[in-house]
């Protein structure tokens, strides 16, 4: 079975401080991707990210950066100098090779105040 | 560029009505799903489909219904509202194969109730 873990439920930074959003999986399965995505307070789910597990490099866009170790079995999620703007909840998603089904954490809200 | 597109956005039931959220897309995706989405709970897979006349059952699809007869829609229906049913409804989309593969879009949600 498939399961994503995300153990903050809220975090609250000021604006400018670095946050990382922990996120851990499990699943048996060695072709996955992991995904990640964001849902301000206006509701829509944005895709973030996408990562297969064949590919264990970190990846940076902007301020944003991902952390993937499979010993570990975690994807985290940096945000570096955090906005206001990036007040949200953000979720974690696991799928298997075929795309059939997605598993997705319960969410972490993250409050980045002025 | 609509995209995946649910109708109602908002709807109010009483228990033992039935009801069918609408979804559409335009980017000629072959797999769709319906998630529901309560507080503490992340979003939690309903039905999908990966092709017409193909559907499945997801993580709860307990009182839900789902049918995919062409490749743009796949409604959802309810069966008989419960008040468990209370929720907000995602329908999502995207390509199996190709470019940008895996990479859900995601309706701007159907927010339910039912009394």
């Amino acid at each position: 079975a498939q399961k994503v873990t995300q153990a903050q439920t809220e975090i609250s930074v000021v604006e400018k401080e670095d946050v990382t959003l922990d996120c851990v999986y499990e699943t048996r399965d060695t072709t996955y991707y992991l995904f990640w995505y964001k849902q301000p307070p206006s509701g829509e789910l944005v895709f973030l990210i996408r990562r297969n597990s064949f590919d264990e490099q970190n990846e940076i866009s902007g301020r944003y950066s991902w952390n993937f170790q499979k010993s570990t079995s975690s994807f985290n999620f940096t945000i570096t100098a955090s906005q206001v703007v990036d007040s949200a909840v953000y979720f974690c998603a696991l799928s298997l090779y075929n795309f059939n089904k997605f598993y997705f954490g319960s969410g972490t809200k993250l409050n980045v105040k002025p | 560029n609509a995209g995946v597109t649910q109708t109602p956005k908002f709807q109010v039931l009483k228990t033992g009505q039935s009801m069918t959220l609408q979804c559409a897309q335009d980017m000629n995706h072959e797999y769709m799903s319906w998630y529901r989405q309560d507080p503490g709970m992340g979003l939690r897979l309903i039905h999908y489909s990966v092709g017409a006349g193909i559907t499945d059952q997801g993580e709860v699809p307990n009182g839900y219904n789902v049918s995919r007869s062409t490749t743009e829609d796949f409604p959802l229906r309810l069966l008989s509202a419960a008040p468990s049913q209370t929720s907000v409804y995602f329908c999502a989309s995207t390509r199996r194969q190709g470019r940008n593969t895996g990479e859900l879009f995601f309706g701007e949600g159907s927010r339910l109730t039912v009394l």
